[in-house]
């Protein structure tokens, strides 16, 4: 079965630091892996999506970015955090039950950006 | 953008009641929907998925799901102090996203 690795865990940064957040996946190949952001009191909103190696595709226009430079790893990068950045960082992947997919998430990482 | 709504609670039960958490959904070509229970400070888990119209049991969760009206519907029975989480609604509305909704809080009273 898949398991979704992240680090760190937590995170505290000053505002204008770059930041680097790291996702691996075991146990499948060629996974499409996803990351999003939850930030306190909004909903999970989709940052970024995968289906293969260099192959991403960005749904909110910001200063995050994205790389897939492995099949099974996926990182988030900014070269200047904002304060808005803050938020709980998800990594996911898609894992398919009785013919149906579902939305799979890894542990997290808590993000501070003070 | 498509939207799914719930209200973010807190939702208080007393212990062995029946919980209900409900969901609507703006677009009408959505044919997917999940709930997720994510506890404080740890990322969602699945658990229910429903694709068709009506009811769908599993254990002392029950999905509801009516197209027409456009909610999805989520009952916990007997419902326990574990069960006080976050209950996340979501959507895949016709393409590869999942659209969340921003989650009911639900509290189960010793």
């Amino acid at each position: 079965s898949q398991t979704i690795h992240q680090w760190p865990a937590t995170l505290v940064q000053p505002v204008g630091s770059p930041l680097s957040l790291e996702c691996t996946v075991e146990g499948t190949s060629n996974p499409n892996l996803y990351w999003y952001r939850q930030a306190a009191g909004r909903g999970l909103q989709l940052l970024f999506y995968s289906v293969g190696i260099g192959q991403i595709s960005s749904e909110v226009p910001q200063n995050l970015s994205a790389s897939r430079p492995q099949d099974r790893q996926f990182i988030l990068s900014s070269k200047k955090l904002l304060l808005s950045d803050s938020g709980f960082y998800l990594c996911a992947t898609k894992r398919w039950s009785q013919g149906k997919e579902t939305q799979y998430f890894g542990p997290g990482t808590r993000l501070l950006v003070l | 953008q498509k939207e799914v709504e719930q209200n973010s609670g807190p939702l208080s039960v007393p212990e062995g009641a029946i919980a209900s958490l409900n969901c609507t959904y703006s677009d009408r070509v959505s044919q997917s929907f999940f709930w997720y229970r994510q506890y404080s400070g740890k990322s969602p888990e699945l658990i229910m998925s429903i694709y068709s119209n009506g009811d769908k049991e599993d254990g002392r969760f029950t999905a509801q799901l009516n197209k027409a009206s456009q909610y999805v519907s989520l009952l916990i029975r007997d419902s326990q102090p574990s069960d006080s989480a976050t209950y996340l609604c979501a959507v895949i509305p016709g393409t590869y996203k999942y659209i969340f909704g921003t989650g009911t809080r639900l509290k189960v009273l010793a």
